[in-house]
């Protein structure tokens, strides 16, 4: 069982939806990613909180806001998306160490999104 | 820019064999060195981490760095068939920024039954 589970796991939404996608861990991580994963490539980063405030904006388009209303959810909100942002949309969490954040990432299994 | 280079294969190997997986990196700053695995349709998966110069085993998996080549190997002995998936190098630098996480593009590995 992942201990970091997204909500809901596929998505289809027309270009003037506005929709969600859900993350949740019990890890006690203060570090929360949003990745996203375009087919045969890496993950790309796009946002990281860390203790609850957002630390890194990958200059990620506005039609994409993030939100951690506590240290164990994280959300993604999405409006007015274009069928490039389909995509596999990945959340991690990982601890913090006394240099930083670390790169042991726990990810979720993922939010595939389709955007009509 | 860093690069993190893996050669995408797709690599086969026959069941019961060694699959060797290399990756390269060209910031000389990274100190931190990562492996996932990622079956197809699902998320990144951490095998192994490494941090020194050398060997480290688990089960069996080895993942092996060289720091003067700027090189990291990941060994997979006995190679089964649930072993086929993606394998993903990813390398950090000294700042422990989430910013600084490179991942490579990823190598295919098929076990052959």
């Amino acid at each position: 069982d992942t201990e970091v589970t997204q909500t809901p796991k596929h998505l289809v939404m027309g270009m003037t939806n506005k929709k969600s996608l859900k993350c949740e861990q019990h890890m006690g991580h203060r570090a929360m990613y949003w990745y996203k994963q375009k087919a045969k490539k890496p993950p790309e980063l796009m946002f990281v909180y860390s203790y609850e405030k957002l630390s890194i904006n990958e200059s990620v388009p506005s039609r994409f806001s993030p939100e951690c209303p506590n240290s164990s959810l994280l959300n993604l909100h999405l409006h007015a998306l274009q069928p490039e942002d389909s995509a596999l949309y990945l959340c991690a969490s990982s601890q913090e160490s006394v240099g930083g954040y670390t790169g042991e990432l726990f990810f979720g299994e993922g939010s595939r999104l389709t955007v009509l | 820019q860093k690069e993190v280079e893996q050669n995408s294969g797709p690599l086969s190997v026959p069941e019961g064999a060694i699959a060797s997986l290399n990756c390269t990196y060209s910031d000389r700053g990274s100190q931190s060195f990562f492996w996932y695995r990622q079956y197809s349709g699902k998320s990144p998966e951490l095998i192994m981490s490494i941090y020194s110069n050398g060997d480290k085993e688990d089960g069996r998996f080895t993942a092996q760095l060289n720091k003067a080549s700027q090189y990291v190997s990941l060994l997979i002995r006995d190679s089964q068939p649930s072993d086929s998936a993606t394998y993903l190098c990813a390398v950090n630098d000294l700042s422990g920024s989430a910013r600084q996480l490179t991942f490579g593009s990823g190598t295919q590995l098929t076990v052959l039954p």
